[in-house]
């Protein structure tokens, strides 16, 4: 009964450093979501993909990249890390979008230094 | 420009205390407005959806209303663990695929003391 699996759970960066974000779901789920959680501030939604093989950008794409390559997995891959980037990162799923149905990750905590 | 401001951004209770969290919200396009607990270094857990004005949803101590421009989180005789962060989301055409996207309050940080 896991549901919506993120690792690591914390990592330290450099700035320039490379890094991959992963998420697993295993509820079959086609919508997968990515959110960033700022201190004091809301979620923002990064990507978002409605099946495999479709992925598009949400409202603060810069700096990610994803990819959807099987309905299980949805990485989200950081290049050249910047301290803009320190946030605590969660992954979302769901079988009909955002909303009532969706489940979270427990969350990555990421520091740029 | 569409926003969600929850307000208090803290809130201190004593056990039995009730009270309540609102949720402001300018959106065009509401799909449905939503309420998330948030547990220390826990990802946002569902609570309640409402869709239009005048409805109402429960939980146990929890009871969450709407109006056309803001929403209500009544916590009636809370106890300790009812501590968390309580976030607002709406819903509105946009991000997201054909559901739309969710944007969400900063949240009320509420604290619960026995």
């Amino acid at each position: 009964n896991a549901g919506v699996t993120q690792t690591p759970k914390f990592r330290i960066l450099k700035i320039g450093q490379s890094m991959t974000l992963q998420c697993t779901q295993d509820m079959n789920h086609n919508y997968m979501y990515w959110y960033r959680q700022d201190p004091g501030m809301g979620l923002k939604l990064i990507y978002y993909s409605v099946g495999a093989g479709i992925t598009d950008k949400g409202e603060v794409p810069n700096g990610y990249n994803v990819s959807r390559s099987t309905t299980e997995d949805f990485p989200l891959r950081l290049e050249l890390a910047a301290p803009s980037q320190t946030s605590v990162y969660f992954c979302a799923s769901s079988s009909t979008g955002m909303g009532p149905e969706a489940f979270f990750g427990q969350g990555t905590r990421l520091t740029v230094v | 420009e569409d926003q969600v401001t929850q307000s208090p951004e803290a809130l201190r209770l004593q056990e039995g205390e009730s009270s309540s969290l609102n949720c402001s919200y300018t959106v065009s396009g509401l799909r449905g407005l939503f309420w998330y607990r948030q547990d220390p270094g826990k990802g946002p857990e569902f609570l309640f959806t409402l869709y239009s004005a005048g409805e109402e949803k429960e939980k146990e101590r929890l009871k969450a209303t709407l109006t056309k421009k803001e929403s209500f989180l009544h916590i009636t005789a809370p106890k300790p663990e009812d501590s968390a962060t309580y976030l607002c989301a709406v819903q509105r055409p946009g991000y997201g695929g054909s559901q739309g996207n969710l944007i969400f309050g900063k949240g009320t940080k509420l604290s619960v003391k026995p």
